[in-house]
């Protein structure tokens, strides 16, 4: 089975701070992606990449950036987190084929910013 | 650009009753549609797929949606819930040219016993 993981479920962070968020994937899968989970909201896209040192924004790069140097291990970085970055960050991975496939994600990071 | 909507926001149901949780969508030729759960605290699991063929599709843990075209929907059905299966389910769409998929907002089911 694929497994992606996420560095930490909970995590605190002050504002101003820079924070790395960790995913790394078993499955030699080419694509990543970071989303946020808000209350009402779903879903939305942060980044995502295709391929080593490739990356695309996605609906809400704001803020963040991301690092994949390695085919199995793609960072989320907030830069200087506020607050209104509190969420929850899910990663997840998928095979590259001319139309999405099934993503596997991670079980999540549930940050806060204090 | 592809939509995904799922109407709603929360379903209450009994145990033991079935259930049906809506999907559609908005997109010109045949997408790829899929379902995923998040139990509290957890990721997404994908329940099925749907790429092609039969549109009955079965999935796991008891789960089944069927594919209309006609209707632009693939509803999510389970014939008998139990308390576990209180959790946020997701419908999403893949569309041809876009490694991503596109998600609708989830509806949150609860299960009364």
């Amino acid at each position: 089975d694929v497994k992606v993981t996420q560095s930490s479920r909970y995590l605190v962070k002050r504002t101003g701070e820079k924070v790395f968020l960790e995913c790394v994937q078993d499955m030699d899968h080419e694509n990543m992606f970071w989303y946020r989970q808000d209350p009402g909201l779903g879903l939305r896209l942060i980044y995502f990449s295709y391929d080593v040192k490739m990356k695309e924004k996605g609906d809400i790069p704001e803020g963040y950036s991301v690092s994949r140097e390695k085919k199995e291990r793609f960072s989320l970085i907030l830069e200087s987190a506020s607050t209104n970055q509190t969420s929850m960050y899910l990663c997840a991975s998928s095979v590259r084929r001319d139309r999405a496939q099934p993503q596997h994600f991670g079980d999540g990071t549930r940050l806060s910013i204090l | 650009a592809q939509s995904v909507t799922q109407p709603d926001i929360h379903i209450t149901v009994s145990e033991g009753a079935s259930l049906e949780l809506r999907c559609n969508y908005s997109y010109g030729a045949t997408p790829y549609l899929f379902w995923y759960v998040q139990s509290p605290g957890q990721g997404l699991q994908l329940l099925l797929k749907y790429f092609s063929g039969d549109t009955l599709v079965q999935g796991i843990k008891g789960f089944e949606a069927e594919f209309k075209r006609s209707q632009s929907s693939f509803n999510l059905r389970k014939p008998s819930v139990h308390w576990s299966d209180a959790a946020e389910y997701f419908c999403a769409v893949g569309v041809g040219g876009s490694y991503i998929p596109t998600f609708g907002r989830g509806t949150s089911l609860i299960v009364h016993p």
